[in-house]
């Protein structure tokens, strides 16, 4: 069975780093990419970027280049999406999900709550 | 890249069959037969309804059908259902630079 399992949910203060993780299993890990989306509170889905842990070949959305680093350890199935410097702006649910046929995203992890307030 | 337009909100009784409209560019839904569709109800991951335009994964009902004219994709809930009531997204591949891009979001309600 096809899983993806995010790490669980996170309160930081404005400027803090964060690196919050996405866990794959029940399939070949390297040979899918892995793509994260920001909701945000009552808001709608959007694309931040993705990666392919075989190489770790990454793209961003232009809205989210410089502002997060998305990595892959393929040696423990996992990617990752981090901040160097968090922001109130940065509060939302973010999720991860494996990118399969056609480009759409056919299984998604649960979510991770991202919380920034002073 | 300027995110998909979706209607913010469609409604439809039970058993009655409403469609939703995704409408992008000639860089994205016109270029590429490349739309998804994702159902999310409340506090839930989103999940796959389509893929492809018009395909179903396995375990999706044949209630929900895709379809793509020009840069215009419509998803269609035929005999509606209480349990179909939610927040549904369009997808669509916009080459390997940008990738994808999401539309809004629109709030399905079942009457």
């Amino acid at each position: 069975e096809v899983q993806l399992v995010q790490s669980g949910a996170e309160v930081k203060k404005p400027g803090e780093s964060l690196k919050i993780s996405c866990k794959g299993s029940g399939y070949s890990f390297t040979s899918y990419w892995i793509g994260w989306v920001r909701q945000m509170p009552g808001k709608g889905l959007e694309w931040m970027g993705i990666i392919y842990p075989g190489d770790s070949d990454t793209r961003y959305s232009p809205s989210f280049q410089g502002q997060v680093t998305i990595s892959a350890d393929k040696s423990i199935s996992t990617a990752y999406l981090q901040w160097s410097s968090l922001k109130a702006s940065d509060t939302a649910m973010y999720y991860c999900a494996r990118s399969g046929v056609g480009e759409s995203f056919d299984y998604w992890g649960q979510g991770t709550l991202v919380t920034v307030s002073s | 890249q300027s995110a998909l337009t979706q209607p913010a909100s469609v409604s439809g009784s039970p058993g009655q069959s409403i469609t939703i409209s995704c409408t992008g560019t000639s860089s994205d839904v016109g270029s590429y037969n490349l739309v998804s569709w994702y159902q999310q109800h409340p506090g839930k991951a989103p999940k796959l309804m389509i893929y492809e335009g018009s395909k179903r994964p396995s375990g999706v009902s044949n209630r929900f059908s895709g379809s793509k004219s020009g840069n215009t994709a419509s998803l269609t809930i035929s005999g509606l259902q209480a349990e179909d009531e939610a927040d549904y997204y369009c997808c669509s591949y916009a080459g390997s630079s940008t990738y994808v891009v999401f539309g809004g979001g629109t709030k399905l309600t079942v009457l």
